[in-house]
Parts: C-alpha cells; structure tokens; sequence
C-alpha cells in the first residue's frame, strides 16, 4: 500500500531564506508526484507536476524533483516571500486511480 | 466555467440527515475525483469517474456514501443518514485525460470545497 509522508510538517522562516520541502513514498511504482498550495479554507493548488519520467520541472521560483528509484521528491523555494505562506502537499499517482496526498507541510515566511 | 465549481460552500446537517453535494468540473474534462479532507490532514481519496463510468469507489467510507456522474459531467456526492463523523471539507477535482492507458496524466484542478458539518 503506498504512504506518502512529509517532513517537516510546520516550518517557519524569516522573508527571503531558500527552503526545501520533503515527500517520501513507499512504492516507486508510480505515474506522476503533483505539488500543491492550500491556502486556509480553499481548495488545491497545483504548483507543478512531474511525470515518471521526469527528474525535475521549474516554475518561477519554484523546482521540484524526483527520484523514484529512492522514493523521493523535494521542493526547492527560492527567495521566500510572506505570500508563500501555506500549507504545501504532495500527491503521486501509483497503482490504480488514486492520488494519494501527504499530510503536507505548514509554512509559514515572516516578514 | 474557468475552474471547478463546488456547492454548496458550508453545509450544516442534523445527523441523520441526507445531503448531496455538488462538482462542476471544468468543461471537456474526462477524469473527475472526489476526496475527503479532515482538518489538518491530507485528502483522502473517495471516488474516481472517467467520464460517466464510475472506475474506483473504493475509498468511499460506507454504503451511506454514493456518487454519480451521470452524462460525465457534473457529478453529485450523496451522504445518507449524515452522522458526526462525516464531518469534514469534501473536494472535487478535475483533470483533462482520463487514467486508463496512462501514458500522459494530466494536472489536477481543485475546487474550493464544501465544508460538511453535522450536529
């Protein structure tokens, strides 16, 4: 059964600090691993996705990668801003049509 | 319309209560999903359409639990005799291509949500 797991779950950094945030799953076996933002009280946003094949997609100051052969993806923030303040979540696709979501990681950028 | 709708946005049920809740995916999408999301916890997957065909109702968390989609566009998430711990925010999402095959999945698009209390 895949397990997704993120670390940290609460992380808190002062404006402009690089950070990096982990997503570990159980199974290789997967299709793609999705980045979201959750804003309190809204729905998801996706950030960037990266398919099997992949190795890593930029967006802005956003960079994920993976490697599926150890289980792993990270997201790499660059230059943080207080509006970067979220919950992020990672998400992969395995097995059949499941997406099965960490629990995510609370960021939060002070000014 | 330009993204996933959701409705109702806040729902408070009696227990015991019937409610249904509705998605309008973004138009032309072929995979629609709902999830259940408890405060403080990731989604958790519930139910899976391609199109009108229901392909995985394996997360739904009891017989009480139904969802159709019947012309494979807005789909309708029915909970029965609504008990307390059904409570939590119920998403729908969307995606351009359906996961059978899969040799390209696409994003996922999210709705706001429907928050789900039950007294």
């Amino acid at each position: 059964k895949q397990e997704v797991t993120q670390i940290p779950a609460a992380l808190s950094v002062p404006e402009g600090e690089n950070l990096v945030l982990n997503c570990s799953f159980t199974d290789s076996a997967i299709y793609n691993l999705q980045w979201f933002r959750q804003d309190p009280g809204k729905g998801l946003t996706s950030l960037l996705l990266i398919q099997s094949s992949q190795r890593e997609q930029t967006s802005g100051r956003l960079n994920a990668s993976l490697d599926k052969s150890s289980g792993r993806s990270t997201l790499y923030i660059a230059a943080s801003q207080p509006g970067d303040s979220a919950t992020y979540l990672c998400a992969v696709l395995s097995g059949t049509y499941k997406y099965i979501f960490g629990t995510g990681t609370r960021l939060k950028v002070l000014a | 319309g330009a993204g996933v709708s959701q409705s109702p946005r806040y729902k408070v049920a009696k227990r015991g209560q019937d409610v249904a809740l509705r998605c309008d995916p973004i138009s032309g999408h072929v995979s629609l999903f709902w999830y259940q999301q408890a405060l403080g916890q990731g989604p958790e997957f519930l139910t899976y359409f391609q199109n009108e065909a229901q392909l995985d109702k394996s997360g739904l968390p009891s017989d009480r639990f139904f969802a159709e989609r019947p012309e494979g566009s807005v789909s309708t998430l029915k909970i029965q005799r609504t008990q307390q711990e059904d409570s939590a925010v119920y998403l729908c999402a969307s995606s351009p291509k359906g996961l059978a095959g899969r040799s390209n999945t696409g994003e996922l698009f999210f709705g706001e949500g429907s928050r789900l209390t039950v007294l």
